[in-house]
């Protein structure tokens, strides 16, 4: 089992959708928290980051941890066309500061 | 222009040949990264450099070497290419984490698209 799991999709959402996306993870010692984007024929891009718990909001995008279920969550409101991509979670603890990647989430919003 | 280079951008060879990907960075970054990016398999670190005298294997070095000529630059070397190592390969740099409330964020090049017949 890898440490970090998240479903590659394709996720399909109707513009204006509501997306969650989601990873979970087995290592109690992370503590950093990271949402990458990824256009096509691009290299990963920072989207969002969280430390430790709790929600972290930046516009239409929402992150969330919960540890105590080791699961992490970002949320897009208001989805565009634009937002088709993949979406890679990510994860270090402190000292290391190596992520560990998810699989990546491709995310297709359609007009 | 663009802060994380890599060349070439594709590249297709032969099994068994010698390949060599070229990484540089503008960001003045001591750490350097190259990761594989395949299919359904996400992004898999092959070999990361703190500094300059710094190397370190990650998850899948197997058939892979690297160099780091300075801080600006680090290059992957696939000594006997096969088709398995198909793939898309990334460079990143980050700053150390904790370095003014950094959490090691990854600043990545635009890939290297390698395909071994």
């Amino acid at each position: 089992q890898k440490e970090v799991e998240q479903d590659p999709g394709p996720l399909s959402v109707p513009e204006g959708a509501i997306v969650s996306l989601n990873c979970t993870y087995s290592n109690s010692a992370f503590q950093y928290f990271m949402w990458y984007r990824q256009y096509s024929r691009k290299g990963p891009e920072l989207l969002m980051y969280t430390y430790s718990s709790g929600n972290k909001e930046d516009g239409r995008f929402t992150a969330q941890v919960d540890k105590s279920s080791k699961y992490i969550s970002l949320f897009i409101r208001d989805s565009q066309p634009s937002d088709s991509a993949t979406y890679l979670c990510a994860m270090t603890s402190r000292g290391s500061y190596i992520p560990t990647f998810g699989r990546g989430t491709s995310l297709i919003v359609h007009p | 222009d663009a802060d994380v280079t890599q060349t070439p951008r594709n590249r297709i060879t032969k099994t068994g040949k010698r390949i060599m990907l070229e990484c540089s960075q503008t960001k003045g970054h001591d750490r350097m990264y190259w990761y594989r990016q395949d299919p359904g398999l996400g992004l898999r670190l092959i070999y990361y450099s703190f500094d300059v005298k710094d190397i370190n294997k990650g998850e899948i070095s197997d058939g892979y070497s690297v160099s780091r000529q300075a801080q600006a630059k680090f290059s992957l070397s696939l000594e006997s290419a096969i088709p398995n190592q198909t793939a898309l390969y990334f460079c990143a740099t980050s700053v150390p984490g904790s370095t003014s409330g950094s959490v090691g964020e990854q600043f990545f090049g635009p890939g290297t698209r390698l395909t071994v017949l």
